[in-house]
């Protein structure tokens, strides 16, 4: 198996600029969590999706951020315009059971990092 | 308060001994709490997880669970130089949401 593909690994871009981050989630897999991790604020949770719908949006910082799973084996999260402080590795997991189950291992690609100039 | 804490490390304990690494977590609705790896520059990856109070035992690694103290604990038996990393705990709420404390960075000295 694969694992969790996420691309581009490494992405520098100027302020205002678009980025897209892509992730393609493990077969079978059909939760999907997007998280950002900064040395200041650790790990965050920005979005998750079961069955390729949104539960829960909540962590997603702004308007400028916007997620879509249009299938179970894609996923984008999209921040438009980019800001430096958008700067952080970004961070797609899967996993086989509901973001509430009891027991959800959480199997995370290689990330993306991203820089904004 | 953040909703999870860890000790804040870093944390450095000789090869052979024994590592404690400590979780605190506010939501009394949480319902299973998880501890991953991460090695420098790479992606977390699940070591241990639990849900019933007491203590689980993987190996050279035991987590311990006590939900009346709100308190989970990652032990390292043995440890060695490749254990050394950043151990991030994390805590599912009843609300399905997953968050993570900011980690303890562990380094073990031959």
């Amino acid at each position: 198996d694969a694992g969790v593909i996420q691309s581009p690994r490494h992405e520098v871009t100027e302020m205002g600029q678009e980025v897209t981050l892509r992730c393609k989630p493990i077969s079978g897999h059909n939760s999907l969590f997007w998280y950002r991790q900064t040395m200041m604020r650790g790990l965050e949770l920005l979005i998750y999706f079961n069955n390729n719908v949104p539960i829960d949006d909540s962590g997603m910082p702004e308007d400028r951020f916007s997620a879509k799973m249009p299938n179970a084996s894609f996923s984008t999260l999209k921040i438009q315009p980019s800001e430096p402080r958008d700067s952080a590795v970004y961070f797609c997991a899967s996993s086989t059971k509901p973001a509430g189950a009891l027991y959800n291992e959480q199997f995370f690609g290689p990330g993306t990092r991203l820089t904004v100039l | 308060q953040k909703e999870v804490e860890q000790n804040s490390g870093p944390l450095s304990v000789p090869e052979g001994a024994i590592a404690s690494l400590n979780c605190t977590y506010s939501d009394r609705g949480s319902q299973s709490f998880f501890w991953y790896r991460q090695y420098s520059g790479k992606s977390p990856e699940l070591i241990m997880f639990i849900y019933s109070n007491g203590d689980k035992e993987d190996g050279r690694f035991t987590a311990q669970l006590n939900k009346a103290s709100q308190y989970v604990s990652l032990l390292i038996r043995d440890s060695q130089p490749s254990d050394s990393a950043t151990y991030l705990c994390a805590v599912i709420t009843n609300a399905g949401k997953s968050t993570f404390g900011d980690g303890t960075t562990l380094t073990v000295k031959p």
